[in-house]
């Protein structure tokens, strides 16, 4: 299977919005609502920061947000702070109890 | 808290065996599916293998079926996975991660233990 696709790169000012996006196919993000999002700092392990496509685990900002659109999952980060300066990767479900990432986007805080 | 500490990476040879281990604390290991991830150098996030709470069922990715073994010993509270015929393309830093509500979320991951194949 071929990973999700993400945008390489995204950039925003402090105080701004970002979306990140990660398209599949109805195989993966379009079939079901397991999508999840993951930040990831340099030499860091990722941590969770959204699952099950809108869901926001204890301790992570509601700035962070995920929504669906047919096979497009989406990632928005409201009120950009320099500490969101990170590399983001979806990943999803993709039946037969195997998971998809994508290929990771950098996010930089202008 | 939750802790997963992985052990056993290193340098091996194309074709030999390595087996990683999992250390795992802060939670009830053996109400959790886990799973195993890798990272290759300066690339992306890959997912691995799936082994469920009480090790009956197995899943793995493509790339890996035949040849890694994921395993589980809820007695120790550790997570395992037997590499065998590696190859150069299985140099990657290897995590170790814990289920959430469901099987499809990682909740908790370890820092990882690199992996090198190479002559």
């Amino acid at each position: 299977q071929s990973a999700l696709t993400q945008p390489r790169s995204v950039s925003g000012s402090p105080g701004q919005s970002v979306t990140i996006s990660c398209t599949g196919t109805s195989s993966d993000v379009g079939g079901y609502n397991y999508v999840s999002w993951y930040q990831q700092h340099p030499g860091k392990a990722p941590k969770l920061m959204i699952y099950d496509v809108i869901k926001r685990p204890s301790g992570v900002p509601d700035r962070f947000s995920g929504s669906k659109s047919g096979n497009t999952a989406s990632l928005t980060i409201s009120g950009l702070q320099p500490e969101d300066e990170a590399d983001y990767y979806c990943c999803s479900y993709a039946g037969s109890y195997t998971l998809l990432f994508g290929g990771g986007t950098k996010l930089t805080v202008l | 808290q939750v802790q997963l500490v992985e052990s056993g990476g290193g340098v091996v040879q194309p074709g030999r065996s390595l087996r990683l281990s999992c250390a795992a604390s802060g939670f009830t290991f053996s109400s959790f599916g886990m799973h195993w991830g890798r990272q290759a150098p300066g690339k992306g996030l890959d997912w691995v293998a799936l082994v469920s709470y009480d090790g009956s069922k197995k899943y793995y990715t493509d790339s890996v079926k035949g040849r890694f073994t994921i395993s589980r010993d809820n007695s120790k509270n550790t997570l395992y996975l037997e590499m065998n015929s590696l190859r150069a393309e299985d140099t990657a830093v290897y995590y170790c991660m814990k289920s959430g509500s469901g099987w499809y979320d990682l909740d908790y991951w370890g820092q990882g233990t690199l992996v090198t194949v190479s002559s």
